[in-house]
């Protein structure tokens, strides 16, 4: 089975600080996102990299960057937190661009 | 609209059947999918529908596609309480767009 493992559930982190989350994956695959989830909202796109060093921006870019030096890894960084960064982001990869995209279980991060 | 549209919430009774309705945008979407999100976990991939298709049929899932009305429909018969979860149905328009989920609540 695809295993998307993202490394915190759980995320306390206090405005202004610089925040990495780290998803790695075991599959093999190009296609790696990450997405926010908010309630009554979905789930929208902050990043997407579908080759190793590469990204590209989603819908909600702003506030994040991206790092993906490995093939298996994709890290979010929130540059400088700030409370409406306040949500559950996952991570996803796939093996044909947006076919069959596989999640991580998400970590719920919290800016105080 | 924009917007993939789904209904937020739908309470049902075990052993009853549940339909989750989802309005999407592009009809030239090839793929419709549906995703599966359990308490706690990430989504899962539960079922798809290629755009040919008027309806696909896997074990207590049916998916019914209405093209001309851009509408896309997921029945879960004989619906158990793990079947609670929410519910996303996504197309693709240059990259995997989501609605906001339905909430599926099953009552023992």
């Amino acid at each position: 089975d695809v295993k998307v493992t993202q490394s915190s559930r759980y995320l306390v982190k206090r405005t202004g600080e610089k925040v990495f989350l780290e998803c790695v994956q075991d599959m093999d695959h190009e296609n790696m996102f990450w997405y926010r989830q908010d309630p009554g909202l979905g789930l929208r796109l902050i990043y997407f990299s579908y080759d190793v060093k590469m990204k590209e921006k989603g819908d909600i870019p702003e506030g994040y960057s991206v790092s993906r030096e490995k093939k298996e890894r994709f890290s979010l960084i929130l540059e400088s937190a700030s409370t409406n960064q306040t949500s559950m982001y996952l991570c996803a990869s796939s093996y044909r661009r947006y076919e069959k995209l596989f999640f991580g279980s998400g970590t719920q991060l919290s800016v105080l | 609209g924009e917007d993939v549209e789904q209904s937020l919430f739908l309470s049902v009774r075990e052993g009853d059947s549940s339909v989750i309705n989802c309005t999407y945008t592009d009809s030239s979407s090839t793929y419709l999918y549906w995703y599966k999100q359990e308490p706690g976990a990430g989504l899962q991939l539960l079922t798809y529908i290629f755009s040919n298709m008027d309806m696909k049929q896997d074990q207590r899932l049916t998916v019914l596609l209405n093209k001309k009305d851009k509408h896309l429909s997921l029945r879960i018969a004989d619906t158990q309480t793990g079947d609670s979860a929410i519910y996303f149905c996504a197309e693709i328009r240059g990259k995997l767009i989501f609605g906001q989920g339905t909430t599926l609540q099953v009552k023992p």
